[in-house]
């Protein structure tokens, strides 16, 4: 089992529609998420940071069920710019582990 | 602010040629500095992180070693690169595992 796992998509998702994410990983022992975005030919940039009480940002919510061992991202009322390559990443310590991210493509 | 410096931004090296990419950080002290590779559609790979000056963590055995001869400059070398060696190379830092801050990146083909 991969240390962090991704659904690698693409997600095909009208514009003003919601979509929604999952990330699993496998180290229990983990202690920080974030979700970042990384636009095609780009370096990845922060998109948010994780909680164990969840956080929203705007249009979008993250949320962190230890006890299942997965984080979520949800984006509502999707916009044309939020096609990107969303990547999850997990970690301990000094180090992150990153998943292979989820293609989504907004469609007009 | 912090900022985080790469260059070259782009790079074609034939097989067997050295190698050697350069990684600045500005505004941060001590900052925990990485090296990661992505090739095309995949995710990135962790090759080195360094902790301090000096001190060098290799994560996948490869050709490719690390330096960091100043606490804020991170180094990427290869004595001879291997086609396999193509792929978009990105430098970061962080404080005590928080979120990392990337570079541009430097997208390397070798031919």
């Amino acid at each position: 089992r991969k240390e962090v796992e991704q659904d690698p998509g693409p997600f095909n998702v009208p514009e003003g529609a919601t979509v929604a994410f999952n990330c699993t990983y496998s180290n229990s022992a983990s202690q920080s998420f974030f979700w970042y975005r990384q636009d095609c030919r780009k370096e990845p940039k922060l998109l948010m940071s994780v909680y164990s009480s969840g956080n929203e940002d705007g249009r979008f919510t993250a949320q962190l069920n230890r006890a299942s061992q997965y984080i979520s991202l949800l984006i509502r009322d999707s916009k044309l710019s939020d096609s990107a390559t969303y990547l999850c990443v997990v970690g301990s310590n000094y180090q992150l582990i990153w998943g292979a991210g989820t293609k989504l493509i907004i469609k007009p | 602010s912090q900022t985080i410096h790469q260059w070259p931004a782009t790079l074609v090296q034939p097989v067997g040629s050295p190698l050697s990419l350069e990684c600045t950080v500005e505004g941060t002290s001590n900052p925990n500095l990485y090296w990661y590779r992505q090739a095309a559609g995949r995710g990135l790979q962790l090759l080195f992180y360094s902790v301090g000056i000096g001190q060098i963590s290799s994560e996948v055995p490869q050709n490719l070693s690390a330096s960091r001869p100043q606490d804020r400059q991170f180094i990427l070398s290869s004595k001879k690169l291997l086609l396999s060696d193509s792929g978009f190379y990105l430098c970061a830092w962080n404080d005590q595992g928080g979120e990392q801050f990337f570079g541009p990146g430097t997208r390397l083909t070798v031919l």
